[in-house]
């Protein structure tokens, strides 16, 4: 079946501007979760979703950053004056369950910012 | 969570058994060994895991040892296509939270 998908693959924004990146989970999957991955390092975690809710928004960095979930599935990331630091890989995931650690990655969405 | 240490990097040749080692000397009780891999540009996918029996599925087979501070994750005959980055990472299913606390893994190369 189709698996975690992610939009757009690569999005260039100019330092200070708006953005959102989309994630649709594996259908059925209640779980969600935001990572963000720089270049040389791991994923961290930024955010996860059971449901609708927010479980655990503890690695968001800053409030600049903002996740919705609004109908259990699809989730936007939304990242308001972005910053040059903000350039990174951000990775979503799924799962069947929210206690589980088997989660499903999406192929992630680069954001260069400028 | 308990800390885990990768060797930065291994090589294997194509056809023979990939041993990936990882310490986690302060592993408790509660938490199991997860194994996930980074192939270049995908997102990461999950191998396999265990608490303290050895583990195999169609991907790999999980070695921890009986006092649970190393574990071994095989591939037991290497492809090109298993180049990538292997996490180990120790986790607590009670945690209540279940992010994914990711090292710097082990890259391996699969050598011709």
């Amino acid at each position: 079946g189709a698996g975690v998908s992610q939009t757009p693959s690569n999005k260039v924004t100019e330092k200070g501007k708006y953005v959102e990146l989309r994630c649709d989970p594996i259908s059925g999957h209640t779980a969600l979760y935001w990572y963000r991955q720089s270049l040389g390092q791991g994923p961290e975690f930024l955010i996860y979703f059971q449901g609708t809710g927010a479980a655990d928004d503890s690695g968001l960095p800053n409030d600049r950053f903002f996740a919705v979930r609004p109908e259990g599935s699809v989730s936007t990331l939304k990242i308001q004056r972005t910053e040059r630091g903000d350039s990174a890989v951000y990775l979503c995931a799924s799962s069947i369950s929210g206690n589980s650690y088997e989660q499903y990655f999406g192929p992630g969405t680069r954001l260069t910012v400028t | 969570d308990a800390k885990t240490t990768q060797p930065p990097s291994m090589d294997c040749a194509e056809g023979r058994a990939a041993n990936l080692p990882c310490n986690h000397s302060t592993i408790s009780g509660n938490e199991y060994v997860y194994w996930y891999r980074q192939i270049h540009s995908q997102g990461p996918q999950y191998i396999i895991h265990g608490l303290k029996n050895n583990e195999t599925n169609e991907m790999a087979s999980l070695i921890i040892t009986e006092d649970r501070k190393s574990s071994t994750l095989i591939l037991p005959h290497a492809t090109l296509r298993d180049t990538a980055v292997y996490y180990c990472i120790a986790l607590d299913l009670g945690a209540g939270s279940y992010q994914l606390t990711f090292g710097k893994g082990t890259k391996l190369s699969v050598i011709p």
